[in-house]
């Protein structure tokens, strides 16, 4: 199976709560990420978090990592038009990516 | 502004052509990237470099070669052998070598299609 995954597709209301999941196999990553790509672009650093850690607030992002399951999620508060793009984790161990969620925001 | 520079932004290739995408950085960093991004897929890496003048092979790495003669930059290219090179390629940079402490920076790509 992959390394990395993710669902790949969210749709949401303007102003609602997105949640984005992430799952991986490699616990020996020091930090995991959360990259978003909007069309035709690369990748944009939006946050990480440290493997020894299990929530990251930042904003309007939450990181929320559980080492147990191996389990990440990005939770993006009040969302908005310009977040609808495609969004990725990614660990460092093995320099892996999911496969990204396209995220779609809706008036 | 530091950054990652990758060109050109579209590239065509012919059938048994060699391509070459440039990507360049100037934010001193030691470790570069090369991935692949197709459809509906995450990315793939092709290959990478730790420091100048080494490098390893990626997931991908058949069809494709490299060279780190200078820290700033890290060309890849697409050889005749890669038969499906139609992709989006993009390059990253980071600050250590070990790659497993710092983030990524991504150049804007490159998006590669046969003639």
């Amino acid at each position: 199976g992959e390394d990395v995954e993710q669902s790949l597709f969210l749709s949401v209301r303007e102003g609602d709560s997105s949640v984005i999941n992430c799952t991986y196999t490699d616990s020996s990553s020091t930090y995991l990420y959360w990259y978003k790509q909007e069309p035709g672009a690369g990748l944009q650093l939006l946050t990480y978090i440290f493997s020894n850690m299990d929530m990251k607030q930042d904003q309007r992002l939450t990181v929320l990592l559980n080492k147990k399951d191996k389990h990440l999620s990005l939770r993006i508060a009040d969302t908005q038009t310009g977040d609808s793009a495609i969004y990725f984790c990614a660990e460092t161990a093995k320099l892996q990516f999911g496969a990204g969620t396209q995220v779609v925001v809706t008036p | 502004d530091g950054g990652i520079t990758q060109s050109p932004k579209y590239l065509f290739r012919k059938e048994g052509q060699n391509v070459t995408l440039s990507c360049e950085q100037n934010l001193n960093h030691d470790a570069m990237y090369w991935y692949r991004q197709d459809p509906g897929q995450g990315l793939r890496l092709i290959y990478y470099s730790q420091i100048v003048n080494d490098f390893q092979k990626g997931d991908i790495a058949e069809g494709y070669s490299v060279s780190r003669e200078k820290k700033e930059s890290f060309p890849l290219t697409v050889t005749s052998a890669q038969k499906n090179p139609t992709a989006f390629y993009l390059c990253a940079s980071s600050a250590d070598r070990g790659h497993s402490n710092q983030p990524q920076h991504f150049g804007d790509g490159t998006r590669l299609s046969i003639l």
